[in-house]
């Protein structure tokens, strides 16, 4: 069974740091593409970064660029995400996300559908 | 690329059928993904390439559509439907979603 368990959310004063951590278990996490996607709740859904399976390539959403970076770690069978630079905007619910199949073209940053998501986790950034 | 979803809400009553708009600003071609999240859990894939069902959803659920505009229609609603539906393109980066339309008990 394919899982996604988020943690290390919490309640962190603005300019604060937190760092996501997403267990992806059922799947060989190594050949997968992976998503963080946000969600202020009661809103929509944001998407906030992806990272290819070799991580050449991260792709991160303007409102993030510069304050989060995504990085894996197959081996621990792990996805994360470091947040810098907090602002209370960043207030919303952290998924992981899964790519729907495993996708892979040399040199190519390639797209592919959300295809399974985490339960997500709670970021709150308040003075 | 500018995802416009309507209506933001449709009521409608349990055995009715629904029928959900998703518009982009430019030609996605096929790489349209429509999810269904309801209270308290996260999204899940429904429809990708724009009309392929994945695997395990009903077969009430049925996506339409190519380039910028696109349709969800979901027939003879059952209580486990009614929540909010989000469009999604994946034809070029950034990822964007559409607003929504919450599907609701009249």
């Amino acid at each position: 069974e394919v899982q996604l368990v988020e943690s290390g959310g919490g309640l962190v004063r603005p300019g604060g740091s937190l760092r996501l951590s997403c267990a992806a278990s059922g799947f060989s996490l190594s050949s997968y593409q992976m998503n963080w996607v946000r969600q202020v709740p009661g809103e929509g859904l944001e998407w906030v970064s992806s990272i290819s399976r070799d991580s050449t390539f991260i792709k991160y959403a303007d409102s993030v660029k510069g304050r989060f970076t995504t990085s894996r770690d197959d081996a621990k069978n792990s996805l994360y995400l470091q947040i810098d630079g907090l602002r209370v905007e960043d207030t919303a619910v952290y998924y992981c996300a899964r790519d729907r199949y495993p996708h892979y073209v040399p040199g190519v940053a390639s797209v592919a559908e959300i295809g399974f998501w985490g339960q997500g986790v709670m970021v709150s950034v308040s003075s | 690329i500018i995802m416009t979803q309507s209506p933001a809400t449709l009521s409608m009553s349990p055995g009715e059928s629904a029928t959900l708009s998703c518009r982009t600003s430019q030609s996605v071609y096929n790489k349209l993904a429509w999810y269904q999240q309801t209270p308290g859990r996260p999204p899940r894939l429904l429809i990708y390439g724009g009309t392929t069902t994945d695997t395990g959803v009903p077969a009430r659920f049925g996506g339409r559509g190519f380039g910028t505009e696109f349709t969800l229609t979901i027939n003879s609603l059952q209580s486990e439907d009614f929540g909010v539906y989000y469009c999604q393109q994946y034809y070029s980066w950034p990822l964007t979603f559409g607003g929504g339309t919450k599907v609701e008990i009249k």
